[in-house]
């Protein structure tokens, strides 16, 4: 299967600080790729969209101004926590789909820890 | 939007037994899949199954799109089979492809 690289695995960084998550797809170009949240013991929940070349989407109730994302090429998305509070602390976690629809089933990064204190 | 609901939340087995787990959604899906998350929480493909039946070693999948469920079989239970179990689907027109929605999740225990 295709495989997606997310850097770092896990992060602790002090409140007010911002953190950059990284999503790669290593044997694949992806024109779109997805980050989702994992609280403990949840479900994973989609927040937003990233295309590749515009704007991101983001699910209701996200804020777009906090939870960053860009996806300046078609191997690489970034989502950057702005100002990150304790209630920030959750696992991050990103898919990536394909180009032109050619890979329908969807890969996921390793996932991110993130701790703010 | 979809609705996913997955059951048993919970599940306890003793090692060599056999499970069913099952993915019930809410609307038409053109794509399911089933995962298995670690205790890293790491999502392991396990199927791709937006219909019809699949096998891989101990464990197999049947989905039945026209009844809206899926089901995961899990044979010869190991202590390795722990963790929670997700369906996740999503329905592509054209559009971006796979914006997942995930299910409830099974969380099973297999005891030695």
């Amino acid at each position: 299967g295709a495989v997606v690289s997310q850097h770092p695995s896990w992060v602790i960084c002090k409140s007010g600080t911002s953190v950059k998550i990284e999503c790669r797809s290593l044997d694949f170009q992806a024109t779109t790729m997805f980050w989702y949240r994992q609280f403990p013991k949840q479900s994973l929940m989609l927040m937003a969209t990233s295309n590749e070349g515009s704007k991101a989407t983001y699910e209701q109730g996200v804020e777009k101004d906090k939870f960053l994302i860009n996806h300046a090429s078609l191997t690489l998305s970034t989502l950057t926590v702005t100002s990150a509070h304790p209630e920030d602390s959750s696992f991050y976690i990103c898919s990536a789909g394909g180009v032109a629809r050619v890979i329908t089933e969807a890969f996921f990064g390793q996932g991110t820890r993130l701790t703010v204190v | 939007g979809i609705q996913v609901e997955q059951s048993p939340p919970d599940l306890i087995l003793q090692e060599g037994a056999n499970s069913t787990l099952r993915c019930n959604f809410s609307d038409s899906v053109n794509n399911l899949q089933w995962f298995h998350q670690n205790p890293w929480g790491q999502l392991i493909n396990l199927f791709y199954i937006p219909s019809g039946t699949k096998q891989n070693g101990r464990l197999s999948a049947t989905t039945v799109a026209t009844e809206r469920y899926s089901l995961l079989y899990i044979s010869s239970s190991q202590t390795t089979d722990s963790g929670v179990y997700f369906c996740a689907v999503s329905r592509n027109y054209g559009g971006a492809t796979n914006k997942l929605i995930f299910g409830t999740g099974t969380l099973l225990a297999v005891q030695p």
